[in-house]
């Protein structure tokens, strides 16, 4: 049984440049979230998606958004790259019900210079 | 707004001690649950336990409990038996759901306490 995936692994991107992140949720769970996580930090909620649809979104601007598929796939996209968008990029699945616990993926590095 | 305090940034114990990490949390749900995670140098976040909060009972998973204090709003990570293989990153994690209803919740993490265990 697949875990969480992420892809790809690392990625460098300079200032200004846009970027796509992919995220294949655990087989049987329909919800994916983002996290940012700053080296030294704790993971950032970026936003969540549920049945296609961005369901709750965190302290982020509009450079950020996302999507999901039907297949419960999604993919974050981040424009105008800035220096501070360094970071690993988690993201998570969780089955859509109470206190379901989610489920993360082992990241992606995302390095602007 | 909801935190996730964690008050010790780094620890070490000796392998086969016990270690305890600490975190306090502030939250306006009245049901709720709250987690430890942990993030080995490999990176991937991993769910080590969860306690309900309506249950006075404290979790225990194998090595790992927790003391769950409701009205301190306490919620400790008592290690036993350290290994090496516990050294990590440690975050405690509070759940906060929609205001909008339904299942959908965000994560809330404290800052981490990075504990080494020694050989």
């Amino acid at each position: 049984d697949a875990g969480v995936t992420q892809s790809p692994t690392h990625l460098i991107k300079t200032r200004g440049q846009q970027v796509t992140l992919r995220c294949s949720p655990k087989s049987g769970h329909d919800t994916v979230s983002w996290y940012q996580q700053a080296l030294g930090q704790g993971p950032q909620f970026i936003f969540q998606y549920y049945e296609e649809e961005e369901r709750q979104r965190g302290n982020f601007p509009d450079r950020f958004s996302g999507h999901q598929f039907p297949n419960y796939s999604s993919e974050l996209n981040v424009n105008a790259l800035l220096l501070g968008d360094s970071a690993l990029y988690l993201c998570a699945s969780s089955f859509q019900a109470p206190n379901q616990p989610q489920h993360f993926g082992d990241g992606t590095r995302l390095s602007i210079l | 707004a909801q935190t996730v305090t964690q008050s010790q940034p780094e620890m070490s114990v000796q392998e086969a001690e016990t270690v305890t990490l600490s975190c306090t949390y502030d939250t306006s749900e009245n049901n709720y649950y709250l987690f430890w995670y942990k993030q080995p140098p490999s990176r991937q976040m991993i769910l080590v336990i969860r306690q309900e909060a309506y249950k006075q009972q404290n979790a225990t998973e194998n090595r790992f409990s927790v003391n769950f204090q409701k009205a301190a709003k306490s919620f400790s990570l008592k290690i036993s038996d350290s290994q090496l293989g516990d050294t990590a990153m440690y975050f405690c994690v509070s759940p906060l759901w929609s205001q909008a209803g339904g299942s959908n919740y965000k994560l809330t993490f404290g800052k981490g306490t990075l504990l080494t265990v020694n050989p």
